[in-house]
Formats: C-alpha cells, structure tokens, sequence
C-alpha cells in the first residue's frame, strides 16, 4: 500500500518570505507522480505543482517549485515570496501510473501573516 | 473551460430522504471521481469513473449510489444517509484515470438531520 506523511500539521509564514513544506511517501513502485494541492477555506482545491518520477529536474511554477529527492522519498514544496492568498491547507499526493486512484497525505495548514 | 462544476453547493436532508448530488465537466476527462471530506482532513476517495465504468468503489456503504450517464456526467445517489455522513462532497475529474492531475469541483457541503 501506498502512505503519504506529512509531518507538519501546521506552518505559518511571514508575508514575503520563504516556506518550505515537507512530504514523504512509500511505494515499491517505479512509476509515479506526486502532487501538491492547495485548498483555500471554504474554497476549491486547485492543483499548485505536478512532478513526474522519472524526471529529474525538480518542478517549478512560479513563486512554486519543489525538492524531490526520489532514493529518500522525499516531495518537499517550496513557497517563495509568501502572499496572503497562499493561506490554505496543502495536501501532498501519490498516484502510481497503473493505480486509478491518488494517496493523499493529512495536510498541512500555512497560515500567511501580513 | 477547465472548470468542474457541482449542485448543490449545500444540502440539507433528512436521515429518510432521498437526493442526488451532481458533477459536470466539459473538458474531455475520461475518469471522473467522488471524495467525501470531514472538516481539516484529506478527502477520502469514494469512486472512481473510467470511460464511463465504475472501477473503483472503496467499500461505499449501498446507501450512496454513483451513475454516470455520460463521459460529462456523474451522480451521487443518496437514500438512508447517517448523521456521520455529513460531510463535503467533492468530484474530481481527470484526463485520464492511470496519470494526470485531477480537477477539483468546489463540493457540495451536506448535513444530514
């Protein structure tokens, strides 16, 4: 089975700095994707990253980018220049290629100080 | 058009009626999916659609039923529902069921009395 743990229930971020999130995941397969999903209150979930397995340049969008270190199973993202709007819980997720469904980790909760 | 769209936004019923939850996406995606989230947890997948089949049902009590009428379309059938079964309803939809992200629909946010 496929876990995705994410240590940190709760961060919070000074507006304009730096925020990195922790994800680590466990499989035994080769083939996977991970992402990291960003769920405003009361608000939709949107998708902020996506990082193939096979690839080894780290993803990046915009002020998002993430660190991933597949021999440690590791998915970390990155928030640069924090803005109020990017207050939300953030979800890191597993999808292996044959599986139809995605693992989700407990989320974590950033809160964005002005 | 990149959107996922879900009636109603909120629904109150009670532990004898009986209501459908609706989801609509006019992006092509071919697997289509239903989530139930409590409050400040991670949605928990409930079905997954693919090319119109169910190929997923993650032990869902009988008392939801999914329907997709077409590659456009997903139902949730709900009849008997407990208190605990208050909860948000997502639907997701995604390119295609073995890769890609999926697309989220803003929930349906449903009490039952």
């Amino acid at each position: 089975a496929q876990t995705v743990t994410q240590s940190q229930p709760e961060m919070s971020v000074q507006e304009a700095e730096t925020v990195t999130l922790s994800c680590t995941y466990d499989t035994s397969e080769s083939d996977y994707y991970l992402f990291w999903y960003k769920q405003p209150p009361s608000r939709q979930m949107i998708l902020v990253i996506r990082q193939e397995a096979y690839k080894q340049q780290n993803a990046t969008e915009n002020r998002f980018s993430v660190n991933f270190q597949k021999a440690a199973k590791s998915f970390s993202l990155k928030i640069s220049d924090s803005q109020l709007g990017d207050a939300a819980m953030y979800f890191c997720a597993h999808k292996i290629l044959r599986a139809g469904k995605s693992t989700f980790g407990d989320g974590t909760t950033l809160t964005v100080k002005p | 058009d990149t959107e996922v769209t879900q009636t109603p936004k909120h629904l109150v019923m009670g532990m004898t009626n009986k209501k459908s939850l609706k989801c609509e996406q006019h992006m092509g995606h071919r697997a289509m999916y239903w989530y139930k989230q409590k409050a400040k947890k991670p949605p928990e997948l409930m079905f997954v659609y693919s090319y119109e089949k169910l190929s997923i049902n993650e032990s869902v009590p009988s008392r939801f039923s999914p329907e997709c009428p077409n590659s456009s379309l997903l139902n949730l059938h709900l009849h008997a529902l407990q208190p605990e079964d208050s909860a948000l309803y997502l639907c997701a939809s995604s390119q295609d069921p073995q890769i890609y992200e999926q697309y989220f629909g803003p929930g349906t946010r449903l009490t039952v009395t």
